[in-house]
C-alpha cells in the first residue's frame, strides 16, 4: 500500500523558516515525480512544488517562487520543502503527493498524504 | 490569468444524478482531474484524463468533456459522495484547480 505521511509543520512567526519532510512508503519512490499542494483554512487547493523522479527538475508556483526550496533524497525515500521568508498567507495544511506515471511529469496527484498544519503568526 | 471555475455548491437528494461543472479557455486542449474531500480528510482521485476512472473509485462516478466544460457526474448519488470536488488541470505555469464545489446530500 502506497503511503505518504508529512511531518513538520508547527507554528512559525512571519519571516521565520521551516522545514517540511513526507515519508514515503509502498511504491519505488525515485521513479516517481513528488509534488507538494497545499490548502489554507476552510479554502481551496493550490499547487505549490514539484520534483523529478530523480531530482534534476522543480518547478514552483509563483507565490512561493524564492521562498521554498524543494528537495528529495531518494535513499531515504523522503521528500523536503524548505520554507523560507514566511508570511501569513503561507497558513495551510501541507500535502505531499505522488505523480501518476513513472519517470516523467503529469501534475495528476495519486494519492495524497494526510498533510501537515504550517501556521505562520506573530 | 487562466482560472478554472466550478459553481460553490450542489445539491441533490440520495438516488438522483449530480453534475458538477468546471469552466476554462484550456480545457479543449489540455486534460482535467477530478478529486473529492471529504471534512478532515486528504483528496482523492475519482476522474483522470477528463474520463477516466481509477481503480477501486464506483462506477456511478464518471466524466465528460464539452468544449471549455468538463463535468463530474456522479450517478445514483449515495450519502457518503457528500464532499468537495475540485478540478484540475495544466496551465502555463504548471497547474490549478477550481475553487471546489460542496456537493449536499439532501
Amino acid at each position: 500500500e502506497v503511503q505518504l505521511v508529512e511531518s513538520g509543520g508547527v507554528v512559525v512567526q512571519p519571516g521565520g523558516s521551516l522545514r517540511l519532510s513526507c515519508a514515503a512508503s509502498g511504491f519505488t519512490f525515485d521513479d516517481y515525480t513528488m509534488h507538494w499542494v497545499r490548502q489554507a483554512p476552510g479554502k481551496g487547493l493550490e499547487w505549490v512544488s514539484l520534483i523529478s523522479w530523480d531530482g534534476g527538475s522543480t518547478y514552483y508556483a509563483d507565490s512561493v517562487k524564492g521562498r521554498f526550496t524543494i528537495s528529495r533524497d531518494n535513499s531515504k525515500n523522503s521528500l523536503y520543502l524548505q520554507m523560507n521568508s514566511l508570511r501569513t498567507e503561507d497558513t495551510a495544511l501541507y500535502y505531499c503527493a505522488k505523480d501518476v506515471v513513472p519517470a516523467e511529469v503529469h501534475y495528476w496527484f495519486d494519492p495524497w498524504g494526510q498533510g501537515t498544519l504550517v501556521t505562520v503568526s506573530s | 490569468s487562466y482560472e478554472l471555475t466550478q459553481p460553490p455548491s450542489v445539491s441533490v437528494s440520495p438516488g438522483q444524478t449530480a453534475r458538477i461543472t468546471c469552466s476554462g479557455d484550456a480545457l479543449p486542449k489540455q486534460y482535467a482531474y477530478w478529486y473529492q474531500q471529504k471534512p478532515g480528510q486528504a483528496p482523492v482521485l475519482v476522474i483522470y484524463k477528463d474520463s477516466e476512472r481509477p481503480s477501486g473509485i464506483p462506477e456511478r462516478f464518471s466524466g465528460s468533456s464539452s468544449g471549455t466544460t468538463v463535468t463530474l457526474t456522479i450517478s445514483g448519488v449515495q450519502a457518503e459522495d457528500e464532499a468537495d470536488y475540485y478540478c484540475q488541470s495544466a496551465d502555463s505555469s504548471g497547474t490549478l484547480f477550481g475553487g471546489g464545489t460542496k456537493l449536499t446530500v439532501l
